[in-house]
């Protein structure tokens, strides 16, 4: 059962572009909501982390948006970089088990000079 | 400052062998995670350490895969007799404490395991 549901797979932006992706999650025990960032050959890097008692939370050009009622949450990057293309993951974990990372599948973003 | 190191970085098999990975989490960090991630996926869950403790192992996809963590820094996850379905990049992520509301795991750069 994937509890994590993520898109678009991949996504092609222009430079100076919004780059969108969402998720969506199943487990109402889950109350921590971060976004990693991965290039290849690499491991993943917490990009930006969100709580569900804020709707959103903006770190320079990265803002998580939150929606708890609908069980939904998603990543724009303003004013996309070609240095920002890379995987993007969002996850979920809750203190109930442990504070293990349920990853959604992945998003590749290419950003495009 | 030194972040999580992996070794080897990659490591090739011959199907039926057994292989042991290393994980070095960042000093002093209390939990540690494994993960394993298959080409064009997300990480998934293997098991979970607080300290030398494994609170967590159901990520586990068989009993060939074993963890542990004698003395609460250094990991090692050993898998026996390699399938070709083992084939993966296997990350280890760090935390500095365990048990509270989410707090950041920071990943080291993986493992890559190809079976052959």
């Amino acid at each position: 059962q994937q509890q994590v549901k993520q898109s678009p797979q991949s996504l092609i932006v222009q430079k100076g572009g919004i780059s969108i992706i969402n998720c969506a999650y199943e487990n109402t025990a889950f109350d921590y909501f971060p976004w990693y960032q991965q290039f290849p050959g690499k491991g993943p890097a917490l990009l930006i982390a969100i709580r569900p008692d804020v709707s959103e939370k903006k770190e320079g050009r990265f803002t998580i948006s939150f929606n708890k009622s609908a069980k939904q949450f998603s990543l724009h990057i303003m004013d996309s970089q070609p240095g920002d293309s890379a995987t993007y993951f969002c996850a979920a974990s809750t203190p109930a088990a442990g504070n293990k990372l349920t990853f959604g599948g992945g998003t590749r973003v290419l950003v495009k000079p | 400052g030194a972040g999580v190191s992996q070794s080897p970085r990659y490591k090739v098999a011959k199907r039926g062998q057994d292989v042991a990975l290393r994980c070095d989490p960042i000093s002093g960090h209390v939990s540690l995670f494994w993960y394993q991630q298959a080409l064009g996926q997300g990480p998934e869950f293997l098991t979970y350490f607080q300290n030398e403790a494994q609170l967590d192992k159901s990520g586990l996809p068989s009993d060939r895969f074993f963890a542990e963590r004698p003395e609460g820094s250094v990991s090692t996850l050993k898998i026996q007799r390699t399938q070709q379905e083992d084939s993966a990049v296997y990350l280890c992520a760090s935390s500095l404490a365990g048990g509270g509301l989410g707090e950041t795991q920071y990943f080291g750069p993986g493992t890559r395991l190809l079976v052959l």
